[in-house]
């Protein structure tokens, strides 16, 4: 099993849906969580990150982690097709777990299209 | 200036050609990685430095050298690259390599093109 399983999609919505992207992992060690938008031929940009569980606001984002159901979500309110990207989760396990050292590991992304 | 500038922007290379890849951070961090994304994989971690020691190294081919002459400047040196080796290189800083200060920040990348 992968450490970070992530939907490839891709995924099509019209403009103005709400928007649904998760992440599924399987190490219990990670404990900050990452939301990262990556354009076309662009370097990824860091949305949101949280820490353990519970939920995180920006704007029209909100970032959800569920530490029992090892399962993180990032939601999309009112979607533009500006949000047309390919999303990445990642994850950070603590100093020194299983000898990782606290490497940043990525899920494969997500590509999401908003339709005009 | 934004947080981490990467030049060029793109790059097209023969596989006897020795060129390098700069990365700048301005962001005040003390780590500094160097990313491999090719289409339709993940991104794969190729080196990581830390206050300017490479601390790790993922099994990346020789023909990739990296340099940290300080905590701001990271370079890739590539020679005799394989047609394989086109992809999209990434630099990334972070305030530190582990835990919380993994967070790391992203550069626009350069698209390397090896014919």
């Amino acid at each position: 099993q992968k450490e970070v399983e992530q939907d490839p999609g891709p995924l099509s919505v019209p403009e103005g849906a709400i928007v649904s992207l998760n992440c599924t992992y399987s190490n219990s060690a990670f404990q900050y969580f990452m939301w990262y938008r990556q354009y076309s031929r662009k370097g990824p940009e860091l949305l949101m990150y949280t820490y353990s569980s519970g939920n995180k606001e920006d704007g029209r984002f909100t970032a959800q982690v569920d530490k029992s159901s090892k399962y993180i979500s990032l939601f999309i309110r009112d979607s533009q097709p500006s949000d047309s990207a390919t999303y990445l989760c990642a994850m950070i396990t603590m100093w020194n777990y299983g000898g990782s050292q606290g490497n940043l590991i990525f899920g494969k992304g997500t590509k999401l299209s908003v339709k005009p | 200036e934004t947080g981490v500038t990467q030049t060029p922007r793109h790059l097209v290379m023969g596989m006897t050609n020795k060129k390098s890849l700069k990365c700048e951070q301005h962001l005040g961090h003390n780590a500094m990685y160097w990313y491999k994304q090719s289409a339709k994989k993940p991104l794969e971690l190729m080196f990581v430095y830390s206050l300017e020691e490479r601390v790790e190294n993922n099994s990346v081919p020789s023909r990739f050298s990296p340099e940290c002459p300080n905590s701001s400047h990271l370079f890739l040196h590539l020679h005799t690259l394989q047609p394989e080796d086109s992809a999209l290189y990434l630099c990334a800083s972070s305030q530190s390599p582990t835990g919380s200060g993994n967070i790391q920040y992203f550069g626009a990348g350069t698209r390397l093109s090896v014919l």
